[in-house]
Parts: structure tokens; C-alpha cells; sequence
């Protein structure tokens, strides 16, 4: 069974400060794929990064960093200097290779308090 | 601008109406997707097409029916809707070279469906 567990429902933090967004992921392929969607309140999701199965290498764009650890079937996302304008739902999904289904997590509503 | 396009934004209907709900893709994308958001639920996949064919159905009550008359647009029929099943109606679309599923889905900005 493929799942994705985001455990953090809300989160509230004040402008500046960094989050860490957490997501755990199962599944039995050895093979898949990994994204992070952001949903500001216009409601589509915004694609913000994908991450295959076989490159555990870490990413930083700008503010946003992502930590891929196979060993603990984590994909967590950071956002340093958190700015009002990241306040959104964050939705962390899985791939398997052989299917175009997404599987999401229950998101994880952030909060930046100015 | 989206690349992916929905409409209506908002929808409101009584139990005995029937709606349809449009997305259009910009993207020159092959295969497009709904999905449907409740409150504090994950998103769940509804159905999957992929160059027009349906090749997913999620399970899916068939008060609810989609069509794909080509790879740029895709509708999804309602008629005799519950009040469960209000809900952020999203449509996506991906590029899907055979035999690859890595490329991310691209959305739109959803319906809000309300039935009364």
C-alpha cells in the first residue's frame, strides 16, 4: 500500500522565522517519485518540486530547501525567513513509476503572522 | 494565467440538478485527471485519462461522469448529487511519455461545489 503522512495539521509561526514542513512516505517500489504542492487560498495547487526515488541529493531554491532521506521515508521541506506571502496549504505527494496516480498527504496549513 | 482552466469557479445545485463541470489545458499535456478535495480529507483521484482513454476510475459513484472528447478538455457530469458531496472539484493535467511517470501534474483552480 503506498500512503503519505503529513502529521503537522497547522502550523503558525511569525514572518521571519524558518518551519519545517514534515512528510513520511510508504511504499513497496523501489522506484517512485516525490512532489510538493503549495495551495494558496485561489485554491490551485502549485507545483514547487519533484525528487526521484534514486537522488537523495538535498535541494535549496531560494527560501525553500527539501531533505530527501530514503532511510526514514522522509521528504521534509523548509522555508527560511518565512514570509506572510508562504501562508498556504502544503501538500507533499507520492508516485509510483508505473501508475500517474498521486497519492497526497492531508496537507499542512502554514500560517506566517506578520 | 493557468495553464489549466476550470470552469465555473463556483457552482451551486439542488439534489435533482444535473451540472457539468469544464476543464480546458493549455499545455499541449496527454493526460488529465479529477480529483476532489473535501474538508480536511487528502485529495483523492477520481478518475485518469490518458490520450482520451479513461484508464483510471477511483471507484467513483456513477451520479458522477466524466468525458474527455479530446486531450485538451475534460468534463465531469453530475446529476442527483448528495450534499457529501460538496466539495473543491480540481482538474489537472500532465505530459506522459510512454513507459514514464515521473513528470508533476499541473492544476487548476477548482470548483466549489455546493449541493443543497
Amino acid at each position: 500500500a503506498q500512503k503519505v503522512t503529513q502529521a503537522q495539521t497547522e502550523i503558525s509561526v511569525v514572518e521571519k522565522e524558518d518551519v519545517t514542513l514534515d512528510c513520511v512516505y510508504e511504499t513497496r517500489d523501489t522506484t517512485y517519485y516525490l512532489f510538493w504542492y503549495k495551495q494558496p487560498p485561489s485554491g490551485e495547487l502549485v507545483f514547487l518540486i519533484r525528487r526521484n526515488s534514486f537522488d537523495e541529493q538535498n535541494e535549496i531554491s531560494g527560501r525553500y530547501s527539501w531533505n530527501f532521506q530514503k532511510s526514514t521515508s522522509s521528504f521534509n521541506f523548509t522555508i527560511t525567513a518565512s514570509q506572510v506571502v508562504d501562508s498556504a496549504v502544503y501538500f507533499c505527494a507520492l508516485r509510483a513509476s508505473n501508475t500517474g496516480k498521486l497519492i497526497f498527504g492531508q496537507g499542512t496549513t502554514l500560517q506566517v503572522k506578520p | 494565467e493557468t495553464g489549466v482552466t476550470q470552469t465555473p469557479r463556483h457552482l451551486v445545485m439542488g439534489m435533482t440538478n444535473k451540472k457539468s463541470l469544464k476543464c480546458e489545458q493549455h499545455l499541449g499535456h496527454n493526460a488529465m485527471y479529477w480529483y476532489k478535495q473535501s474538508a480536511k480529507k487528502p485529495l483523492e483521484l477520481m478518475f485518469v485519462y490518458n490520450f482520451k482513454e479513461q484508464t483510471e476510475n477511483n471507484s467513483v459513484p456513477s451520479r458522477f461522469s466524466p468525458e474527455c472528447p479530446n486531450s485538451s478538455h475534460l468534463f465531469l457530469h453530475l446529476h442527483t448529487l448528495q450534499p457529501e458531496d460538496s466539495a473543491l472539484y480540481l482538474c489537472a493535467s500532465s505530459h506522459e511519455p510512454p513507459g514514464q511517470s515521473n513528470t508533476e501534474a499541473f492544476f487548476g483552480q477548482g470548483t466549489r461545489l455546493t449541493v443543497v
